[in-house]
């Protein structure tokens, strides 16, 4: 079965710091991974994905996140944190289902300060 | 495009009271999805449709009842509402190559 964990509920960064989100996963097929962004009082979106091709994948707003199957992570990264970047983050994993059936495993998201 | 629209944004309800909230896309997915969402509980899903006419029970489904009426909308009934649903809804949709999932902008309800 597929799980995500999201490592961190909380964290706080200075504006221009590196910013490091932490996602594990586990999958008993090879994953579909996918990091999602939520700013206040709106819906998600997609910030990036990873769907078997390159390992080191570059999302919207200068964020990257790389698939590494030996650690079963997906940890995202951008390099300067700037004050729009304070968020709830999402990491999920595409469960094992068939076609229509496929659905999104979601971890309990990280919460992102960024302070000036 | 509009995307995923829902309505209404924001309701407050009493104890007991029903109400729809909807869903509609215009980006021709053919899977859609209920999600709840609460405080340090991240993304809970409802109920889904994998594809017209068809529905599926997800991780929370007691209390609700959903309808795929047509390809475009999906939506979400609660025959009798209680304090424990008051969430944010959000609905989502997903294409038929993709896997990613495309969300609306949420539905705030207070159960008083």
């Amino acid at each position: 079965a597929q799980s995500v964990t999201q490592l961190g509920s909380h964290v706080s960064v200075s504006e221009g710091a590196l910013v490091l989100l932490r996602c594990n996963y586990s999958s008993s097929v090879p994953p579909y991974l996918f990091w999602y962004v939520q700013y206040p009082n709106q819906g998600l979106q997609l910030l990036l994905k990873y769907t078997s091709a390159a390992t080191l994948v570059k999302g919207i707003n200068g964020f990257e996140a790389e698939f590494k199957k030996s650690e079963t992570s997906f940890h995202l990264t951008k390099p300067s944190a700037h004050m729009s970047d304070a968020a709830e983050y999402f990491c999920a994993v595409r469960d094992g289902g068939a076609g229509n059936n496929r659905k999104l495993i979601w971890g309990l998201g990280t919460s992102l300060a960024v302070n000036p | 495009n509009a995307g995923v629209t829902q309505t209404p944004k924001f309701q407050v309800l009493k104890t007991g009271q029903s109400m729809t909230l909807q869903c509609a896309q215009d980006m021709n997915h053919n899977s859609m999805y209920w999600y709840r969402q609460d405080p340090g509980m991240g993304l809970r899903l409802i109920y889904y449709s994998a594809s017209e006419g068809t529905t599926d029970k997800g991780e929370v489904p007691n209390g609700y009842n959903v309808s795929r009426l047509n390809k475009r909308e999906f939506s979400l009934r609660l025959e009798s509402a209680a304090p424990s649903q008051t969430s944010v809804y959000f609905c989502a949709g997903r294409g038929i190559a993709g896997n990613e999932q495309f969300f609306g902008p949420g539905t705030r309800l207070t159960v008083l």
